[in-house]
């Protein structure tokens, strides 16, 4: 069974830097899309990033294109987020999520979920 | 850019039948996928591909998808089922696309 931990949250001043990272167990990583969601504090699910199950191809929400990047290492069964150029409106629970794709292109459910990071973006 | 209209709430009586819609231009023509997050907690996945539930996922859990309604449809609904139930799909131009959230309250 995969189990997905995230990590690399907390709090941050506006304009910083910031990378998230989600370790996964399990065999399949290598051949799973995966995805980064975010819930600000009282808000709904934001999808925003995937990553194909070779870091082929990446793609991102409009509210964090050319701020985020996702990225992959297969190798260590890690998933990351390197968070750029921050703002209070990126405050959220972060959750990296697995895709159901049998291709890896991270275009189906999201069936397995860490249990998220918080980042605080405040002065 | 593709929306996804949920209504923020649903109130419904313990045994009784809850439906949650997600509205979509021609959502029928898509898979949708519908999660429950309970307070504190990540999202579950508890239909997909429209009618299909994950191991696990009791059988009063079941989705249907025509048109541009999407529906999630929990019969003798129990305590336990009160969370928040988002609706999800994919979409060529913005990709992952998740409905607004509709938050579920056992009465």
């Amino acid at each position: 069974q995969v189990h997905l931990v995230e990590s690399g949250g907390g709090v941050v001043q506006p304009g910083r830097s910031l990378r998230l990272s989600c370790a996964a167990s399990g065999s399949t990583f290598s051949r799973d899309g995966m995805h980064w969601v975010r819930q600000a504090p009282g808000k709904g699910l934001e999808w925003v990033a995937v990553i194909w199950y070779d870091g082929s191809n990446k793609y991102y929400a409009d509210s964090v294109k050319g701020r985020f990047t996702i990225s992959r290492d297969n190798s260590k069964n890690t998933l990351y987020l390197q968070m750029n150029s921050l703002t209070a409106e990126d405050t959220a629970v972060y959750y990296c999520a697995r895709d159901t794709s049998i291709t890896g292109d991270g275009t189906d459910a999201l069936d397995i979920w860490g249990q998220g990071t918080r980042v605080t973006v405040s002065s | 850019s593709y929306v996804l209209t949920q209504p923020p709430s649903v109130s419904v009586a313990p045994g009784q039948t809850a439906s949650i819609t997600c509205g979509g231009s021609n959502i029928g023509s898509k898979s949708v996928h519908w999660y429950q997050q309970k307070p504190g907690q990540a999202p579950v996945l508890v239909i997909y591909y429209d009618t299909e539930r994950p191991p696990g996922i009791p059988e009063r859990f079941s989705g249907s998808n025509s048109g541009n309604t999407a529906t999630l449809s929990i019969n003798r609904v129990e305590a336990g089922d009160e969370a928040d139930y988002y609706c999800q799909v994919w979409d060529r131009s913005d990709h992952q696309v998740f409905g607004g959230g509709t938050k579920l309250a056992v009465l």
